[in-house]
């Protein structure tokens, strides 16, 4: 079965500074998906960023982008120049159209980040 | 605005009692899901739905039924079968099924039995 794995069950930056949360997961699939997650106090989640697996370019949204190693299984989310409104909960997560879990979202276990003015 | 709508937002149960989740998406999206959050955990599938009128178990069904009868509501029922119901609950839909793509959530329901 797949898992994501979230090492970090918390972090913390200065606003304007730069943070790096950390993701792994396994699969045994060769086409699949990733996606970063953010959850703010609200509890609405929302889609920040997104990874095919097939495409060796790191993902980029604004001020979010990704460090996908393949081999490694890991998929990490960099946040440049911190904001006050980017705390929130941090959830990645992983989607195959193949194998068992067809179209199934799993979710990591999260991150939650703290911005410091 | 298209979106998807939960109700309410917050719900109080006796032990022992069913109860029903609303969720209502107008993205004219063909699958819905039933996540639920617990404190420190990720999101567990509950059910999902990819067309109307079928629908499958996900990680953690027991103690939990749902209906797909029309293409916009994914009701969940939490039953008095459900040992631990006091949780957070998302409903989520996405455009395609089978799908890789983004899925969309609504705000959520949080659920207290006692």
């Amino acid at each position: 079965a797949q898992t994501v794995t979230q090492s970090q069950p918390e972090m913390s930056v200065q606003e304007a500074e730069t943070v790096t949360l950390s993701c792994t997961y396994d699969t045994s699939e060769s086409d699949y998906y990733l996606f970063w997650y953010k959850q703010p106090p609200s509890r609405q989640m929302i889609l920040v960023i997104r990874q095919e697996a097939y495409k060796q370019q790191n993902a980029t949204e604004n001020r979010f982008s990704v460090n996908f190693q393949k081999a490694a299984k890991s998929f990490s989310l960099k946040i440049s120049d911190s904001q006050l409104g980017d705390a929130a909960m941090y959830f990645c997560a992983y989607i195959s159209p193949g194998g068992t879990s067809y179209g199934k979202l799993t979710f990591g276990q999260g991150t939650i980040l703290t911005v410091h003015p | 605005d298209g979106g998807i709508t939960q109700s309410p937002k917050y719900l109080f149960r006796k032990e022992g009692q069913n109860v029903t989740l609303s969720c209502e998406q107008n993205l004219n999206h063909d699958a819905m899901y039933w996540y639920r959050q617990d404190p420190g955990q990720g999101l567990r599938l509950i059910y999902y739905s990819q067309i109307v009128n079928d629908f499958q178990k996900g990680d953690i069904a027991e103690g939990y039924s749902v209906s797909r009868e029309k293409k916009e509501s994914f009701p969940l029922t939490v039953t008095s079968a459900q040992k631990n119901p006091t949780a957070f609950y998302l409903c989520a839909s996405s455009p395609t099924s089978p799908t890789v793509d983004e899925q969309y959530f609504g705000p959520g329901t949080r659920l207290t039995v006692t």
